[in-house]
This record gives C-alpha cells, sequence and structure tokens, in this order.
C-alpha cells in the first residue's frame, strides 16, 4: 500500500542554522510533491511544489529536492527562525475511488521546534 | 488575501446525532474538499467535489456522509449519524480551475472541531 514517512516527529534546531527534514514514499510515482506547514489547531498552509522532472525548487529560505529515483524529497529551511517552529507536511496526490481531483494523502509531518 | 472560511470553529453533539459542518470557500475556485485530522494523528482525505458532484472519494467517506453545494458560495458536510470516532478537526479546502500544475496548491480552512460525546 502505499505510504508516507517524514523523518522525525520532532526536530530540534538552533536559531539560525538549517533545518533539514525529509520525507520517504513507497508505492507512488507521483507527478509532484507538496510540502505543507500547519500550526496547532490551525489548516495547513501550503508552502511549495515541485514537479517529478524538478530536481529543486526555491522560495526565499526555504527550498526542496525531489529525488524520485530513492523515492524522496528533502525540505529545507535555511537561516532559521524561532517562527519557524511548526509541524511541515509532505503532501502527494493520493489514489483515490473516482480520480480527478487531485485528493492530498498527507505524511503525519515533522514537528520542527528552533530554538532561540 | 481571500481566504476559506468554516462555521461552527467548535461543534459538540451527542453520538448518532445529525451534525453539519458549513464552509465557504474562495469565491473563483472551482475544486472543494474536506479532510479531517483525528487528535495527534495526520490529516486525512474525505472526498473532493467538482461541476456539483464527488469527483474522488476515501474509504473513510462512507454512506453516513454527504456533501452538497446549496448555493453559489457554501459546500457542506453532513454526517448522519454521528460516532465517537467520529470526533476530529474537519478541515475544507478549495482549489482553483487546474490550468497547470502551478495551481494544484490548496487552500484549507481554519477547521470546526467537531466533539461528540
Amino acid at each position: 500500500s502505499q505510504k508516507i514517512e517524514q523523518n522525525s516527529e520532532a526536530l530540534n534546531i538552533q536559531e539560525g542554522k538549517t533545518a533539514t527534514l525529509t520525507c520517504n514514499y513507497t508505492n507512488y510515482s507521483p507527478a509532484y510533491l507538496q510540502w505543507y506547514r500547519q500550526d496547532p489547531g490551525r489548516g495547513p498552509v501550503f508552502l511549495l511544489l515541485i514537479r517529478e522532472n524538478e530536481k529543486e525548487k526555491r522560495k526565499e529560505r526555504l527550498k526542496v529536492t525531489f529525488d524520485t529515483t530513492l523515492k524522496q524529497s528533502l525540505f529545507h529551511i535555511t537561516a532559521s527562525q524561532p517562527a519557524d517552529s511548526a509541524t511541515y507536511l509532505c503532501a502527494l496526490r493520493g489514489m483515490y475511488s473516482g480520480g480527478g481531483a487531485d485528493g492530498l494523502t498527507f505524511g503525519k509531518g515533522t514537528h520542527l521546534i528552533i530554538q532561540p | 488575501e481571500p481566504e476559506v472560511t468554516q462555521t461552527p470553529s467548535h461543534q459538540v453533539t451527542q453520538m448518532g446525532q445529525e451534525v453539519i459542518l458549513r464552509c465557504v470557500p474562495i469565491s473563483n475556485h472551482l475544486y472543494f474538499y474536506w479532510y479531517r485530522q483525528i487528535l495527534g494523528q495526520k490529516v486525512e482525505f474525505l472526498v473532493s467535489f467538482y461541476n456539483n458532484e464527488i469527483s474522488e472519494k476515501s474509504e473513510i467517506f462512507d454512506d453516513q456522509f454527504s456533501v452538497e453545494r446549496p448555493d453559489g458560495s457554501n459546500f457542506t458536510l453532513k454526517i448522519r449519524s454521528t460516532k465517537l470516532e467520529d470526533s476530529a478537526m474537519y478541515f475544507c479546502a478549495s482549489r482553483k480551475q487546474r490550468l497547470s500544475l502551478r495551481f494544484n496548491e490548496q487552500f484549507f480552512g481554519p477547521g470546526t472541531r467537531l466533539t461528540v460525546l
């Protein structure tokens, strides 16, 4: 069955360092992969999308890589700040009954804590 | 900036009762979704809706669930006879018409916390 695994439940990083989060998947051949941020009690917020033919995507301090051979995406936050503390979710297009509207399957997320 | 809104923010109900959760998607979006998140667990897809019909649904979305777009703005999720295990945060999301992969991002609402007693 399809599975998305994210590297740990909690990741503690010192402010100013680079945080690297991992997303591994099995039994998927995704055309794209997305990363979302979720704060406690809130809905996910879209951050970045990377397509299968893209190796890397950047947005300000964020960088995502996508290796379809390893079936892995890495999400980097450079110059991390305490405000970056949140849960980061990896998401792929799911395979559901009906098809066509891109319902997402999410990983459980990595809880990132940036310490001042 | 336009956003998805959901009401109520918190709904408490007795087991076996019907509940309706309401969402107002972003106005020029055409794809609509419901997800749920049980406390401490991952976000799970329930159903997607396009052109006034269900496009996709997961195994969670059984006969107890239904969705409707009763007018041009609201999108609702009904649970006919709630169970204890339906207690979760329910998120509505919407997306633009897909012209290219650039528009695949989904915009999520703040959620409705459903508590079934």
